[in-house]
C-alpha cells in the first residue's frame, strides 16, 4: 500500500515565523503535491512537483515556498507565517505514469494554527 | 477556470437504501475523474477513478459514472451503512491551461441513520 505521511498532525505556530510542514511518500511517486483545505473553500493546489528539484505553482501559491531535494520528501515552507494561513494542509502523490490513470494518495493531513 | 459542483451538500438517509451523490464540472478536457472519502479531521481515501474514456468504475457496492461531454458524474451507493458516514469529494484532473493538480468539488457531507 501506498503510505504518504506528514511531520505532524497538529501544529501550532506565531505570526512571523517560519514554518515547514514535510510530506513523505515511500512508493517511489514521481508527482508529489501541497493543497491546503479551508471550509466553505475546499480543497486547492498550493504547488506541485513533477520531479527532484523541479515545482510549479498551483493556484494559490502566494506566502508558500516548497522544496523537493530527495524524491521521496517534499516540504511545504511558510516564509512568514500569517494567520489567513490557518488551514489544514494536505500533501499527496501521484505515480507519474499516466496522466489518465494516475491516482493521488493522500497523507493524514497537518492541522495548522497561525496565532 | 474549471469549477466543480457537488449536489446535495448534504444527505441524510436511513440504513439500507441505495443512494446517488451528483458533481458536475464546467470544462469538458479532463484526463480523469476522481472520487475520494474524507473522515472527519483526516486526509482523502482514494475510492475510484475514471479516465476520461471510460464511461464507469465499479468497486464493491460503489458505481462511478462519467458523461464528459454533459460535464457529469455520479457516485453511487448501493445498500448503505452507517461507516459509509463521511464527505465524499468528487474532483477533477484536467488537461487544460493553468495548474496541474486535481480541482476540486466542496464535497457532500453523507449521514447514514443505524
Amino acid at each position: 500500500d501506498v503510505k504518504v505521511t506528514q511531520s505532524s498532525r497538529y501544529l501550532v505556530k506565531r505570526t512571523g515565523e517560519k514554518v515547514f510542514l514535510e510530506c513523505v511518500q515511500d512508493m517511489d511517486h514521481e508527482n508529489m503535491f501541497w493543497y491546503r483545505q479551508d471550509p466553505g473553500l475546499g480543497l486547492r493546489l498550493i504547488y506541485f512537483s513533477y520531479d527532484v528539484k523541479m515545482k510549479e505553482k498551483g493556484d494559490i501559491p502566494e506566502g508558500y515556498s516548497v522544496s523537493r531535494e530527495k524524491k521521496e520528501r517534499f516540504s511545504l515552507i511558510l516564509e512568514s507565517a500569517s494567520t489567513n494561513q490557518t488551514s489544514m494542509y494536505l500533501c499527496a502523490s501521484s505515480l507519474g505514469t499516466s496522466r489518465y490513470s494516475d491516482t493521488q494518495y493522500f497523507g493524514p493531513g497537518t492541522r495548522l494554527t497561525v496565532l | 477556470k474549471q469549477e466543480v459542483t457537488q449536489i446535495p451538500a448534504a444527505l441524510s438517509v436511513p440504513e439500507g437504501e441505495n443512494l446517488v451523490l451528483n458533481c458536475s464540472f464546467t470544462d469538458s478536457a479532463i484526463y480523469n475523474l476522481q472520487w475520494f472519502r474524507q473522515d472527519p479531521g483526516k486526509g482523502l481515501t482514494s475510492l475510484l477513478l475514471i479516465q476520461s474514456s471510460q464511461r464507469e468504475q465499479t468497486s464493491g457496492r460503489l458505481n462511478a459514472s462519467l458523461d464528459k461531454s454533459s460535464g457529469r458524474s455520479t457516485l453511487y451507493i448501493a445498500a448503505s451503512q452507517p461507516g459509509d458516514s463521511a464527505t465524499y469529494l468528487c474532483a477533477v484532473f484536467e488537461s487544460g491551461g493553468g495548474a496541474d493538480g486535481l480541482t476540486f468539488g466542496k464535497g457532500t457531507h453523507l449521514i447514514i441513520q443505524p
